[in-house]
């Protein structure tokens, strides 16, 4: 199986700060990953997917980059409503396999 | 707009049987491959099984191999994850997705506990 090693597992910023989330395969897994925001008590929301691509209705300060084993979520402009938990996911080969996750609070 | 209703979870005894359902709405349901994803209490997101579009294909997670069947009926747009021979460990938050996980239902919790 193909790991997925999500850092940070924490992550502390304050309104307004750009910040950047890592995801980093075992294998190449090409572009084939995705982002998504999981916001308490509720299911997960798709916001990257295949590794740059931003999914339609979500807002232009959240963006994706990489390929083959290093990916990085960005968020240039950290607003409230981005406290959340954020996953990355590759879909290279099965089983699709899941990051363990980035708590995100503001500072 | 994309809507997926999970329905049929609950508490049942290890052992025994479960079938969700997954009602979609909003899209050609038998265009698009669909899935369904779990999650643990204060866990982390894991991949159950994956069928496609005209159910030709299906895909498992080693764990739930021969006990959990992924299946659909196009003309009902349903989506249905029929599960057997639960475990303690098959106790999450389960999730319909559409596609590569695309878009995602609000879950139902399954409990595996006697």
């Amino acid at each position: 199986d193909i790991q997925m090693t999500q850092s940070p597992s924490f992550l502390s910023a304050s309104v307004g700060d750009r910040v950047t989330i890592n995801c980093k395969a075992s294998q190449n897994i090409n572009r084939y990953l995705n982002w998504y925001q999981q916001k308490l008590g509720e299911a997960p929301k798709l916001l990257i997917y295949n590794a740059n691509s931003l999914q339609t209705g979500i807002p232009s300060r959240f963006s994706g980059s990489g390929s083959g084993t290093d990916f990085t979520l960005t968020i240039s402009s950290l607003q409230p409503e981005d406290v959340a938990t954020y996953f990355c996911l590759q879909h290279n080969s099965w089983p699709y396999t899941f990051g363990a996750g980035t708590k995100l609070e503001l500072k | 707009e994309v809507q997926l209703v999970e329905s049929g979870g609950g508490l049942v005894q290890p052992g025994r049987s479960m079938k969700l359902s997954c009602a979609a709405s909003g899209f050609t349901f038998s265009n698009y491959g669909m899935a369904w994803v779990r999650q643990a209490p204060t866990k982390g997101l894991e991949w159950v099984a994956t069928i496609s579009y005209d159910g030709s294909s299906t895909y498992y997670r080693d764990s739930v191999k021969g006990r959990f069947t992924i299946s659909r009926d196009n003309a009902k747009s349903t989506l249905y994850l029929q599960m057997n021979s639960l475990r303690s460990e098959d106790t999450a938050t389960y999730y319909c997705t559409r596609g590569i996980l695309l878009n995602w239902g609000q879950g139902v919790m399954v409990t595996v506990s006697s």
